[in-house]
């Protein structure tokens, strides 16, 4: 099974700040990499798909990169709605996999 | 608009069992791979099973493979999760999602979630 490792579990940042959240996977995935946003009590939203593609409606301050293995969400200039729990996800095989998560906190 | 709304959570006894439904509306069912998500109290997203178009392909985490059951009905729109022999680690919210149709966007539409709760 492919495993997805998330870092960093928790982050600390302001508003205005670059935000950086990495995800690697254990194998080749391809490009098959989603993040999604999730706030207390509710159903996580899709941010980025195929790695770098911004799902409709998403603002224009989220980004996403990939270097082999290595995924990335950029958070540009981070605001007061960002402040949420972030998880990666492939979807190369069948069986999915999530990432661990990473909470960005003030 | 698309909507996916679950039903069928509750309180169950540890070897028991539950049959969670999600029906689907605004949208093309039968062209989408559906899943089930499962989030524990205060941890991660725990994918938990996903079927195929007509249903003749399912697969299913680690955790589960074996006690749950996942089934679709595109006639009725609808996606099951059958849980048999529940455990305490079964507790969670479950998520039905919109997994594939085939091009590059995934689990794009959720579901409010159903809670699960195993215990004694």
């Amino acid at each position: 099974d492919i495993q997805m490792t998330q870092s960093p579990s928790t982050l600390s940042a302001s508003v205005g700040d670059r935000v950086t959240i990495t995800c690697r996977a254990s194998q080749s995935i391809n490009w098959w990499l989603a993040w999604y946003q999730q706030k207390p009590g509710k159903a996580p939203k899709l941010l980025i798909y195929k790695a770098s593609s911004l799902e409709s409606g998403v603002p224009s301050r989220f980004s996403g990169s990939v270097s082999g293995t290595e995924f990335t969400l950029t958070i540009s200039s981070l605001q007061p709605d960002d402040f949420a729990t972030y998880y990666c996800q492939q979807y190369n095989t069948y069986s999915r996999t999530f990432g661990g998560g990473t909470k960005v906190e003030v | 608009e698309v909507q996916l709304v679950e039903s069928g959570g509750g309180l169950v006894q540890p070897g028991g069992s539950l049959r969670l439904s999600c029906a689907a509306s605004a949208f093309t069912f039968s062209s989408y791979w559906m899943s089930w998500v499962r989030q524990a109290p205060g941890k991660g997203l725990e994918w938990v099973a996903n079927i195929n178009l007509d249903g003749s392909a399912k697969y299913y985490g680690d955790s589960v493979k074996g006690r749950f059951t996942i089934s679709r009905d595109n006639a009725k729109n609808s996606v099951f999760l059958q849980m048999n022999s529940l455990r305490a680690e079964d507790t969670a919210v479950y998520y039905c999602a919109r997994d594939w149709s085939g091009n590059d966007r995934t689990f794009d539409y959720w579901g409010q979630g159903t809670l699960v709760t195993v215990s004694s």
